[in-house]
């Protein structure tokens, strides 16, 4: 498809299991987003990727969570040990990664994660 | 810490009823973006603001930014159904890629 894809959409787990999240960003999008979004709440910036590195990773709540983007494409966020603080929608978004500003993000529709 | 409050929360009013919601913060934007998010999806742009004062009409949707630019307010006019959702505020600094996001107006347009 055209729009950013994220995989899976729901996800079920138990307390202290290791979850990974993919994304696939639109084509040619070099920026890359993971936002975390609580139930009420409005989107968490996480960690900021430009190409295959991490250009800002100072959201990520702790060192239980990391993200990788090894091709500058596909990212996948990563999360030890899971918590049922962990709880939420985890979004991802990319943008043509212009200079000067966030322009427009694209969102996927987000992988739903329950921590039981 | 860059803190966006939007107000108020949850809106629920009658088709054709015009509202408006507020996107207010302490702390000076480079620019401002809107979104609006509907269940199970990701949230779509509306518009983004980058001028102190400016004004931009979507349609029925007009956006202001704050001469300061510390906030902002979405206006609807003759709000319809199709309308309803969450709208989410989002700041960002000049040079910065990420985005302060406000907690959001649910709103709810009743036909």
């Amino acid at each position: 498809g055209a729009g950013v894809s994220q995989t899976p959409s729901n996800k079920v787990t138990e307390k202290g299991k290791y979850v990974e999240l993919r994304c696939d960003p639109i084509s040619g999008h070099t920026a890359l987003y993971w936002y975390r979004q609580s139930l009420g709440q409005g989107p968490e910036f996480l960690i900021y990727f430009q190409g295959t590195g991490a250009a800002d990773d100072s959201g990520l709540p702790n060192d239980r969570f990391f993200a990788v983007r090894p091709e500058g494409s596909v990212s996948t966020l990563k999360i030890q040990r899971t918590e049922r603080g962990d709880s939420a929608v985890y979004l991802c978004a990319s943008s043509l990664g212009l200079a000067g500003g966030t322009g427009e993000l694209f969102f996927g529709e987000g992988s739903r994660l329950t921590v039981l | 810490t860059q803190l966006l409050e939007q107000s108020p929360q949850f809106l629920s009013i009658q088709e054709g009823e015009n509202l408006t919601v507020y996107c207010n913060s302490s702390s000076v934007f480079s620019s401002l973006q809107w979104y609006r998010q509907e269940p199970g999806e990701g949230p779509v742009l509306l518009v983004t603001v980058v001028t102190g004062g400016e004004v931009k009409k979507l349609k029925r949707l007009t956006f202001q930014f704050g001469d300061a630019r510390k906030d902002s307010s979405l206006h609807i006019t003759a709000a319809q159904p199709g309308d309803t959702g969450l709208y989410l505020c989002a700041g960002a600094n000049q040079g910065a890629q990420k985005l302060v996001f406000g907690q959001g107006t649910r709103l709810t347009i009743n036909p």
